[in-house]
């Protein structure tokens, strides 16, 4: 199948620390997006990358792609609490989506 | 900001009856989606929706689901006889095409199922 995995499962950091979370895949893909998900709400886009991006950026969120490798990671410099989420990738190819399991941030005050 | 909306946030139904769970897209958008997920499980895709035909469906979206847009706002997800196992949060979503590709999908703030 498709699915996403997000790794690690779980990430606990200090506010003001970097977060990584990443991202692999099994199948060829157009684009690759990253959501975030408070618990018990919706989804909310943070980033798309396209097939052919390496890098880019959004404010404090850096993501890459490796398409060689079939992966990516998010990167969330200088956290906050109010970071503190679910992230997941969701992999698209065609029109549809492929969300990964995510990783669950804690960032602590 | 446009957003898609959905209706109603919390659906409580007993076993066997039928829910329909609705969603206004944002109005420009031309794809539509529905998602689930299972409490504390991933987000799993149920079914796109493009040029009023479904253009996409997942395994899960058996004979038991439906989708319609009955008007020119509207998108539906229709549950007949619902299980227990149909419990989750259902997401709605719409994106456009630019460029001749899918852009981003926006999602809803999702309808949480209860089905006892």
């Amino acid at each position: 199948s498709q699915q996403g995995e997000e790794d690690p499962q779980a990430l606990s950091i200090q506010e003001g620390e970097n977060a990584t979370m990443n991202c692999s895949y099994k199948t060829s893909i157009n684009n690759l997006q990253w959501y975030r998900q408070n618990s018990g709400r919706g989804l909310v886009h943070l980033i798309l990358i396209r097939s052919n991006e390496r890098e880019k950026h959004s404010g404090r969120l850096r993501v890459t792609l490796d398409t060689s490798k079939k992966s990516s990671s998010l990167l969330i410099t200088a956290s906050r609490a109010a970071d503190t989420a679910s992230y997941f990738c969701a992999t698209d190819t065609g029109n549809q989506f492929y969300f990964g399991t995510g990783t669950s941030l804690t960032v602590i005050p | 900001e446009p957003e898609v909306t959905q209706t109603p946030s919390h659906q409580v139904t007993q076993m066997g009856q039928e829910v329909i769970l609705r969603c206004v897209p944002i109005s420009n958008h031309l794809y539509f989606y529905w998602y689930r997920q299972i409490l504390g499980q991933k987000v799993e895709f149920l079914v796109s929706f493009y040029n009023n035909e479904i253009s996409e469906k997942s395994e899960i979206f058996d004979d038991q689901f439906s989708v319609e847009r009955p008007d020119g706002s509207n998108f539906t997800l229709k549950i007949r006889s619902t299980k227990l196992e149909d419990s989750a949060m259902y997401f709605c979503a719409s994106s456009e095409i630019s460029l001749g590709r899918l852009d981003t999908q926006y999602f809803g703030p999702g309808t949480r199922l209860t089905v006892l």
